[in-house]
């Protein structure tokens, strides 16, 4: 499969936990882009990587929200102390020439 | 106020009919998307549209620059059809490529 794949699928978590999400984008995809999701809601920009270089950051990312992508290849978004809030499904999606593809997402409950 | 407004929420409609899904912005942008969600999570892009209009299958889009303005048609439609659209805008920044915003989607159901 050459999809954009992430993982794990789905994370049950304590509240104050740390969690982090991986994304695997398609292999020669330059951009690599974060969103979030609640129930009934459109997803949400987070952060936009252009190879290895952070370009942008929406508000919503707060202190306690942290990507990396290491090496221009795999991504992960790690979220520290979570709280009940984070809950939602957390979409990862590459491109290269602007057309977006999405992975199956990862999907956050913090109890 | 969101930046991307989506009509109908939600839309029910019998098999074979005409749909359309409209889609409307407030900004300048660079280009925009449809979507297709399906339950369980999974995104699909449809379309990415920037001017004119764009056919795959029995899917049409066209987007209006000048009106701000957006349409996605489905022709012959079919239960398998049925699912969310959603019409994202990537805005104009003048620096390369911005993350997109989202409009809330369109919910579309299609009864046998």
């Amino acid at each position: 499969d050459t999809g954009v794949s992430q993982d794990p699928r789905h994370k049950i978590t304590k509240r104050g936990q740390n969690v982090t999400f991986r994304c695997d984008p398609i292999s020669e995809h330059n951009r690599l882009y974060w969103y979030r999701q609640t129930l009934g809601q459109g997803p949400e920009f987070l952060t936009y990587f252009q190879n290895e270089a952070q370009l942008e950051k929406s508000r919503l990312l707060s202190d306690r929200f942290s990507a990396e992508r290491p090496k221009g290849s795999f991504s992960t978004l790690e979220i520290q102390r979570t709280e009940q809030g984070d809950s939602a499904m957390y979409l990862c999606a590459s491109s290269r020439y602007g057309e977006l593809f999405f992975g199956e997402g990862s999907r956050l409950t913090v109890l | 106020k969101n930046e991307v407004e989506q009509s109908p929420q939600n839309l029910t409609a019998q098999e074979g009919e005409f749909i359309t899904i409209n889609c409307s912005y407030s900004v300048g942008i660079s280009a925009l998307h449809w979507l297709q969600q399906h339950p369980g999570g999974g995104i699909v892009s449809l379309f990415m549209l920037s001017s004119g209009k764009k056919k795959h299958g029995r899917l049409i889009a066209t987007i209006n620059i000048q009106e701000k303005h957006s349409s996605l048609h489905i022709t012959a439609s079919h239960p398998r059809d049925s699912a969310v659209y959603i019409c994202a805008v990537a805005m104009y920044s003048g620096g390369g490529a911005d993350g997109l915003t989202f409009g809330k989607g369109t919910h579309l159901i299609i009864q046998p």
